[in-house]
């Protein structure tokens, strides 16, 4: 069964730090690329940031960039988002997303059933 | 604010057809793809590309394209249908992927 199961959400202070995971399994990891969206209490749904397969590029949504670094281990099958300077405004549920894609058209189609962050 | 533009909200009654659109300039470029989330869950994706839905999901969901705007048409709604629908594309740059602020769809 193809699966994603996100961890490391909780509690954190303003300016602190947290480590989420994703596992990932039933399909061949390295071949797709992978992603992290999340999505604020009681709001929509905002793309946080996508990795390669060979981690060749790395992308990063405005309000996170310079704070928030994906990595991922193909080796274990696990996608990581690092969060660093944490604000209240980072607050969400946090989703890992695979991503299909063609010339024209990408998508989103297997999620993990998320994560909470919460940052006060 | 959002690239993608979405109404953010519809009522349909029971077995009638509705419509959801998107609209942004990189939908000129690149196809939308649609999610479907219920309270609690996380999102499904229901249309991808031109027109394709993954495995499982009803052919009552359906996606067109025309110039700027992309739509979703429900036909023949069921009260399982009752959902916040979200669309995503790549931004004016092609790098990053964006999400429209998501259209709630009622059944009546």
């Amino acid at each position: 069964e193809v699966q994603l199961v996100e961890s490391g959400g909780g509690l954190v202070k303003p300016g602190g730090s947290l480590r989420l995971s994703c596992a990932a399994s039933g399909f061949s990891f390295t071949s797709y690329v992978m992603n992290w969206v999340r999505q604020p209490p009681g709001k929509g749904l905002e793309w946080v940031s996508s990795i390669g397969g060979g981690s060749t590029y790395i992308y990063y949504a405005d309000s996170v960039q310079g704070r928030f670094t994906i990595s991922r281990d193909n080796a274990k099958h696990l996608l990581s988002l690092q969060m660093n300077n944490l604000r209240a405004e980072d607050t969400a549920v946090y989703y890992c997303a695979r991503d299909l894609y063609s010339s024209s058209w990408d998508a989103f189609d297997i999620w993990g059933p998320g994560t909470p962050v919460t940052v006060s | 604010s959002s690239e993608l533009t979405q109404d953010p909200g519809v009522s349909v009654a029971l077995g009638q057809t509705v419509r959801i659109t998107c609209q942004g300039d990189s939908l000129r470029s690149y196809y939308a793809s649609w999610y479907q989330q219920k309270p609690g869950q996380a999102p499904v994706l229901v249309i991808y590309g031109k027109n394709m839905r993954p495995s499982g999901i009803p052919d009552r969901f359906s996606g067109s394209s025309s110039g700027n705007t992309a739509s979703l048409t429900i036909t023949g709604a069921q009260a399982e249908d009752e959902a916040d629908y979200f669309c995503n594309s790549r931004d004016r740059g092609g790098n990053h992927r964006v999400f429209g602020a998501g259209t709630r769809v009622t059944v009546l």
